[in-house]
């Protein structure tokens, strides 16, 4: 199984470009998840999605949009890109969330490594 | 607001020399407390889950407990291979999907 592959592994992009990241998963689980992870930062939460169709903001969307058109796929696009938005991103799925007593394991792509100049 | 401290920051070993992970949390009910392991230019891979005060979870050389402050990863007879960073992130009751991570612990296990 896969699991959840990344597109493209690295990238050089100027300031003021679009870009899209783009995720798939395998794993048909519901929910996906995009973070960033800065040196000092940890990981952080941009945006989410709990099943197709729906998404949410998370601790720092600004800069940032997502579609959740189908199960599989969840790209993040930077509409016009900056320096602080040079990071390495991640992309997580997990099994369907909000349920009473449980709690669900996200499991996490290989990661894309953006610079913006 | 909902933290995750982990210490130390960085902890060198001596291969077979054991030791503990710390990872201290203040959330405003607990659904879950998760440890990952995350090599250098890698995604985290998941370790463990735990649900509940007093609950411990074993794998290879690694145990982790949890109280109702904190939880601690335990590396018995620890090898080179388990270096890496070792992140634990807390999700919260409320039907909140979002995952508050610590800045993690780096780990290396020499010779």
């Amino acid at each position: 199984t896969a699991g959840i592959t990344q597109a493209p592994t690295s990238q050089i992009l100027a300031a003021g470009r679009s870009m899209t990241l783009r995720c798939t998963q395998d794993m048909r689980h519901n929910a996906m998840y995009w973070y960033r992870q800065d040196l000092g930062l940890g990981l952080r939460l941009i945006h989410y999605s709990n099943t197709a169709g729906t998404t949410g903001k998370g601790e720092v969307p600004d800069g940032y949009s997502v579609s959740r058109a189908n199960t599989d796929d969840f790209p993040l696009t930077l509409a016009s890109a900056v320096p602080s938005q040079t990071s390495v991103y991640f992309c997580a799925s997990s099994d369907t969330p909000g349920l009473a007593g449980g709690s669900d394991t996200q499991y996490f792509g290989p990661g894309t490594r953006l610079t913006v100049l | 607001e909902d933290q995750v401290t982990q210490s130390p920051e960085a902890l060198r070993l001596q291969e077979g020399e054991s030791s503990s992970l710390n990872c201290s949390y203040t959330v405003s009910g607990l659904r879950g407390l998760f440890w990952y392991r995350q090599d250098p230019g890698k995604g985290p891979e998941f370790l463990f889950t735990l649900y509940s005060a007093g609950e411990e979870k074993e794998k290879e050389r690694l145990k982790a407990t949890l109280t109702k402050k904190e939880s601690f990863l335990h590396i018995t007879a620890p090898k080179p291979e388990d270096s890496a960073t070792y992140l634990c992130a807390v999700q919260a009751k409320g039907g909140s999907e979002k995952l508050v991570f610590g800045k993690g612990t780096k780990l290396t296990v020499n010779p």
